[in-house]
């Protein structure tokens, strides 16, 4: 069965300590990554899409990394408006459009 | 650049109406997809479009959702009747390539 993971469920941050968000997934085919973050009562909104392992892209404070079994999202000196939920999701072989999502990091950055 | 649209933000209705969300999606985006977000469950796609065809509504959780899409900018997700399990926050989302975008959502609340 296909499936998405996303670690830890929740991540609390002193403002400029650096972490990690990982993100596993157990697919067939996977033709991309990609990564989303949510803030309380809004959409989803895109982040990064990743497409093949070795694969990195960066975005301000953020970079995120891809191997043949997981992605990491890097926060860089994080500041309190980082704090939201980033969510994981991967787009399979076999699918035309259907990500799976995982539940989501909810990361909470204290000044 | 105005983004996906969604309407109305917030519904609260009664067990047995009918309910209508619609969205209006990216223009120039050819795929549509609709979305459903609960604690339990997290984000799970329903049914998705590609050049105003239904490609795959296999996450369409039974016979009282419909969704169609009669033209490139305009969509609706219909529940009839309503059932207080269907309360969820619903998204539509809109892509030209695999990068899909998020609208804000409606709140849908079932008493």
């Amino acid at each position: 069965e296909d499936q998405v993971t996303q670690s830890p469920e929740a991540l609390r941050l002193q403002e400029g300590e650096s972490s990690s968000l990982n993100c596993s997934y157990t697919v067939s085919g996977l033709r991309g990554l990609f990564w989303y973050r949510q803030d309380p009562g809004k959409g989803p909104e895109f982040l990064f899409t990743l497409y093949s392992a070795g694969e990195e892209k960066e975005k301000e404070r953020l970079k995120a990394t891809l191997t043949k079994k997981e992605s990491f999202l890097h926060i860089t000196a994080p500041k309190p408006e980082d704090s939201a939920t980033y969510l994981c999701a991967v787009l399979i072989g076999g699918s035309q459009g259907n990500l799976i999502f995982g539940k989501g990091t909810k990361l909470s950055v204290k000044p | 650049d105005a983004g996906v649209i969604q309407s109305p933000r917030h519904e609260v209705t009664e067990m047995g109406q009918e309910v209508t969300l619609r969205c209006k999606p990216i223009s120039g985006h050819n795929s549509l997809f609709w979305y459903r977000q609960t604690m339990m469950r997290g984000l799970e796609l329903l049914i998705y479009f590609n050049n105003n065809v239904p490609i795959d509504d296999s996450g369409m959780p039974e016979d009282r959702f419909s969704a169609k899409m009669p033209n490139a900018s305009f969509s609706t997700l219909k529940i009839q009747p309503s059932e207080p399990r269907d309360s969820a926050v619903y998204f539509c989302a809109s892509a030209l390539g695999l990068s899909q975008f998020f609208g804000p959502g409606t709140r849908l609340t079932v008493l």
